[in-house]
């Protein structure tokens, strides 16, 4: 079993729509959740970090945290085309960031 | 600030050859960390370092080495390149104080091709 699992995509959502991503996870010590974007030939970028259970909202973005279910995911409201990107779920222990594979989202017009 | 600053941008490597990619960072961070990222894949932890004279191995560290001699310095020396080395590589820094929100800053990549 994997890690950090996630589906590669691609997730194909309309532009305006809601976007959701998701990841679980094996480590039941993983202590924080973080969500990268990461557009093609760039660097990965922070979107948003996720401590404790529940939700967790930053603008259009809201991560959610199950940890007994362990899982956690990204929910992007009114999906833009510049949100076309992969994005990457990943998990800390310790001093470890460890990532999934990510998901491609394409927001088509 | 420049942030993570990793160099060369790009190489070409001969099978056999050996090199360094270098990684500074400004940011006064005590974790470090080397990643590599495979056409399509996520990324994969090949060494970290907690502070100056600290590392450990990650996921993949077979092929590679690496050194902190100083907290803004981590080199990771490739010996005996192979095809499978070819990727791109980041580097990427977190600061472990307070606040510490665990958000890695990487630079730019490095991509590597061996021939």
């Amino acid at each position: 079993q994997k890690e950090v699992e996630q589906n590669s995509g691609p997730l194909s959502v309309p532009e305006g729509a809601i976007a959701s991503l998701n990841c679980t996870y094996s480590d039941r010590g993983s202590q924080s959740f973080f969500w990268y974007r990461q557009y093609s030939g760039k660097s990965p970028e922070l979107i948003m970090f996720i401590y404790s259970n529940g939700d967790k909202e930053d603008g259009r973005f809201t991560a959610q945290l199950n940890k007994a279910s362990q899982y956690v995911s990204l929910l992007i409201r009114d999906s833009q085309p510049s949100d076309s990107a992969t994005y990457l779920c990943a998990v800390k222990v310790a001093s470890k960031l460890t990532f999934g594979t990510g998901t491609r989202l394409q927001v088509t017009l | 600030n420049a942030g993570v600053t990793q160099t060369p941008k790009f190489r070409i490597l001969k099978i056999g050859q050996s090199m360094t990619l270098q990684c500074t960072q400004d940011m006064n961070h005590n974790y470090m960390y080397w990643y590599r990222q495979d056409p399509g894949m996520g990324l994969k932890l090949i060494y970290y370092s907690v502070g100056a004279g600290i590392t450990d191995k990650g996921e993949v560290p077979n092929g590679y080495n690496v050194s902190r001699s100083t907290t803004e310095d981590f080199p990771l020396r490739l010996e005996l390149a192979a095809p499978s080395q070819t990727s791109v590589y980041f580097c990427a820094s977190s600061w472990s104080g307070q606040p510490n929100t665990g958000e890695l800053f990487f630079g730019e990549g490095s991509r590597l091709t061996v021939l």
